[in-house]
């Protein structure tokens, strides 16, 4: 069983389209994650929820949306999409802030 | 403040050699100290962890790392290199406030058959 799922697993798209990537974790984890990863591999964290609300917001354009239905989803919708974000997007969970983090497997975007 | 910072952006060993992969961090707290691994398109996973308990902390697949306060340092380490060991190793700082997660630049290491 898959601790930590993200679909699509590849996403490709124009520039201006609106996209969604779901991530779901089976962990009974109470914290999830969004992280962007570039073409250098450089990982910056997006967002970050615990128990559905939101504790880390870094600075990402508010066309990134995240939306966590439940502890154990948490979506990131994007509006507008634009050629730089192209890139990695990881879904993550743990139990705590400071603890291990499950990491999914990624979602491959490529805005043309 | 924190911050870490990964001194190779790459390191090339031979098979069977020793593996050094160096991270320096700051942090105004006690953190939470981390080594990720990412093989080719993959996610990450967990190699181990320092939470200020023994200071030398043993992981998965023979690698160690050293928690050196006096330092600030926390290398990860491996005596003999494997082919299965190329990857992409990210060092990890986690502080006492939920807003700082912060990612080194990561170190790619190659190993020469």
């Amino acid at each position: 069983d898959t601790a930590v799922s993200q679909t699509p697993k590849y996403l490709v798209t124009q520039m201006g389209n609106d996209k969604s990537i779901k991530c779901e974790q089976n962990l009974g984890h109470d914290t999830m994650y969004w992280y962007k990863q570039d073409s250098k591999k450089f990982l910056k964290i997006m967002f970050s929820y615990n128990n559905k609300e939101l504790i880390i917001n870094e600075t990402v354009p508010n066309r990134f949306s995240p939306k966590s239905p439940d502890k154990a989803h948490l979506n990131l919708h994007i509006n507008s999409l634009e050629l730089g974000d192209s890139a990695v997007y990881f879904c993550a969970s743990s139990q705590g802030r400071q603890e291990t983090q499950y990491f999914g497997p990624g979602t491959r975007l490529l805005v043309l | 403040a924190q911050s870490v910072t990964q001194l190779d952006s790459h390191v090339s060993v031979s098979e069977g050699t020793p593996v050094l992969l160096r991270c320096n961090y700051s942090s105004s707290y006690s953190p939470s100290l981390f080594w990720y691994v990412q093989h080719p398109n993959k996610g990450l996973q967990l190699l181990l962890k320092y939470t200020s308990a023994a200071t030398l902390v043993k992981g998965i697949n023979g690698f160690e790392a050293e928690f050196k306060k006096s330092e600030t340092s926390f290398h990860l380490t491996k005596p003999s290199a494997h082919m299965s060991d190329a990857a992409e190793y990210f060092c990890v700082v986690s502080g006492v406030s939920a807003s700082k997660i912060i990612f080194g630049s990561g170190t790619r290491l190659s190993i020469r058959p």
